[in-house]
């Protein structure tokens, strides 16, 4: 069956620029998790939805970072303003009953 | 002190050899531990659960030691193909599906 898609596959903007990122998790799939990957680092947890309950944001790292999850499905995780720091590539996952999560191909962000 | 920690290697080693990959956690209530791959540019892929009485797939053995908070992964008569990043990692703690991942180790499995 059909994996975790995300779109845009690579993203270039402007500092300061907004930009939103999608994610269509697996069909069924109760759980969906944000992560970001900077060149070279490991996975930064940055949200977690789990089905009707309020999402984990504990790992947003500022305010100008927001997600949501539109019908227990599609998520789209917007940045505000962005900075050259926050280049990096966007990972989202999805899991069944929060088992073994399952990621999509990223994307890639570059602020210039 | 980090909560998940991994030898970053790289680890070079020819074909056909065993190579053990290590791994600690500092939160004693953390429940899953898995080990993930992930190959250059790609997304990270399960490659397996660690349950408490160690468990086998193939080539690969995970072992998992709680009162250590350790974790290891065996790969025994590597392929050229099993070169990759390999990421540990565990939950954030209790029932929690928070999870955790090591900057992990990397593989290089030379012919």
């Amino acid at each position: 069956g059909a994996g975790v898609s995300q779109s845009p596959s690579n993203k270039v903007t402007e500092k300061g620029k907004d930009v939103e990122l999608r994610c269509d998790p697996i069909s069924g799939h109760t759980a969906l998790y944000w992560y970001r990957q900077s060149l070279g680092q490991g996975l930064e947890f940055l949200i977690y939805f789990q089905g009707n309950s309020a999402p984990d944001k504990s790992g947003l790292p500022s305010d100008r970072f927001s997600a949501e999850r539109t019908g227990g499905s599609v998520s789209t995780l917007t940045i505000q303003r962005t900075q050259q720091e926050d280049s990096a590539v966007y990972l989202c996952a999805s899991s069944l009953q929060g088992l073994e999560q399952y990621f999509g191909p990223g994307t890639r962000l570059t602020v210039t | 002190r980090k909560e998940v920690e991994q030898d970053p290697g790289p680890f070079n080693v020819p074909e056909g050899a065993t190579v053990a990959f290590n791994c600690t956690y500092s939160n004693s209530a953390s429940q899953s531990f898995f080990w993930y791959r992930q190959d250059c540019r790609k997304e990270p892929k399960l490659l397996m659960s660690v349950y408490s009485s160690g468990n086998e797939d193939g080539r690969f053995t995970a072992q998992l030691n709680r009162a250590s908070q350790y974790i290891s992964l065996l790969i025994r008569d590597s392929k050229l193909s099993d070169s990759a990043t390999y990421l540990c990692v565990v939950n954030y703690g209790g029932a929690t599906n928070k999870l955790i991942f090591g900057t992990g180790t990397l593989l290089a499995v030379q012919p």
